[in-house]
């Protein structure tokens, strides 16, 4: 079993829908957690940073952190095509390798 | 966010030649910095964890005479594939870890660097 398990998609939305992005894992020393989007062809992009379980509001992002579920989501509302790309969740346990650890990805389209 | 800076973006070499990559965080020092490879369709997969002033760590079944990493700074690290070969050819990125932000855990990438062997 992976320590991270993201579904790879292809997700496919149409403009406007909110979309909804998790990854569950199994490692409960997991303390902090990210998303990165990931352009085809370019390294990923940290879009969203959360230290233990909560909220986190950024613009048209919102990440959440469950911990005792062991489950994390990336909330993305009133979707674009440039939100096309493929979104990679990652966990640190916070020891001193700071080695993320990264799902396999979720390809995400959206259509005009 | 923060920068990270990897150039070349792109390179073209001939088997058996040497290729450099660097990295450069811009506007921030990284201590750690972090190198991976990807191929098509799949996640990143870490080759090793740069330190400034010390060796790197390599992953198990990373070849260390192969990839040669150097930190020299706490701005810079660079990738060195030496005697490079066609199966070499790949997407690589580095990240550096932020000590300014997030306690220490932000971790920022580059664009990336693709490299083609012929």
């Amino acid at each position: 079993q992976k320590e991270v398990e993201q579904d790879p998609g292809p997700l496919s939305v149409p403009e406007g829908a909110i979309v909804s992005l998790n990854c569950t894992y199994s490692n409960s020393a997991f303390q902090y957690f990210m998303w990165y989007r990931q352009y085809s062809r370019k390294g990923p992009e940290l879009l969203m940073y959360t230290y233990s379980s909560g909220n986190k509001e950024d613009g048209r992002f919102t990440a959440q952190v469950d911990k005792s579920s062991k489950y994390i989501s990336l909330f993305i509302r009133d979707s674009q095509p440039s939100d096309s790309a493929t979104y990679l969740c990652a966990m640190l346990s916070g020891d001193s390798s700071y080695k993320l650890i990264f799902g396999s990805g979720t390809r995400l389209l959206v259509r005009p | 966010g923060a920068v990270v800076s990897q150039h070349p973006s792109w390179v073209i070499c001939k088997s058996g030649t040497s290729v450099k990559i660097e990295c450069r965080s811009l506007d921030f020092q990284a201590t750690t910095m972090f190198w991976y490879r990807q191929f098509p369709k799949q996640s990143l997969m870490l080759m090793a964890t740069s330190n400034e002033g010390s060796k790197a760590t390599y992953e198990q079944g990373v070849e260390k005479d192969k990839f040669l990493i150097n930190h020299a700074s706490l701005t810079l690290s660079t990738l060195t594939v030496t005697s490079a070969h066609p199966e070499d050819s790949s997407f690589y990125i580095c990240s550096a870890r932020d000590l300014g932000r997030g306690g220490g855990n932000t971790i920022y990438f580059g664009e990336g660097s693709w490299l083609t062997v012929v």
